[in-house]
């Protein structure tokens, strides 16, 4: 069955770090994937998208994630990251035609002012 | 984007008893979706919901369970039925809007059973 693997459950970063969330699925077809944030007390948001052409997309506030087909990966990355960052981020992969999202487990951000 | 409500936001059952939560969307949509966020977990579909057919269930899900309406195009609940502690759960709605079956998401139903 198809699945979405998050490796980091929580990390804590201080202020202007670096960040790096990683991100594998298992399924060999065409794939479009996603990563959604939820701030505290609010409700999921979508992040940034991929559907095909440039492997290195951008998102919202700064994060940028690069898909890479061989390694079935599509780690969310971030400069420098903000107090304001702290949140769940949650991979998600559809297969590409179909709309059942599988979502990864999470991973739990604190950033530290 | 869709703007996603859902009623009640949270609330606390007793075992057996049933609750239904409400997902109403701003605007029309075909496709709604149910999912379960249980505690340190990930998103799970519970089941699909399009207006004037019956609700698709994923496997482990049942009507009986989680029954299902979607009376229009901008409207749907989910009942929890004879809820037991292993319910206990955050519950969410979405809709898919646009062309790459971007899903929204509503807030959320905060479901505690004692």
């Amino acid at each position: 069955a198809q699945s979405v693997s998050q490796h980091n459950h929580h990390v804590i970063l201080s202020e202007a770090a670096s960040l790096e969330l990683g991100c594998n699925y298992s399924y060999g077809g065409t794939v479009n994937l996603f990563w959604y944030v939820q701030y505290p007390g609010q409700h999921l948001q979508l992040l940034l998208k991929y559907f095909s052409g440039d492997p290195l997309v951008k998102g919202i506030k700064g994060f940028e994630a690069e898909f890479i087909k061989s390694k079935f990966s599509f780690n969310l990355r971030k400069p420098s990251v903000q107090w304001s960052d702290t949140a769940e981020y949650f991979c998600a992969v559809i297969l590409s035609g179909t709309y059942k999202y599988i979502f990864g487990t999470g991973t739990r951000l604190k950033v530290l002012a | 984007s869709a703007v996603i409500s859902q009623k009640p936001s949270r609330d606390i059952c007793q075992r057996g008893t049933s609750l239904t939560i409400q997902c109403q969307v701003d605007s029309q949509v075909t496709m709604m979706f149910w999912y379960r966020q249980q505690p340190g977990q990930s998103l799970t579909l519970i089941a699909t919901a399009n207006q004037g057919s019956e609700a698709t269930y994923e496997s482990g899900f049942v009507i009986d369970k989680f029954p299902i309406s979607r009376p229009n195009l901008t409207f749907s609940t989910l009942t929890v039925s004879n809820m037991s502690p292993e319910d206990s759960s955050i519950y969410l709605c979405s809709v898919i809007q646009g062309g790459y079956n971007e899903q929204f998401f509503g807030p959320g139903t905060r479901l505690t059973v004692l």
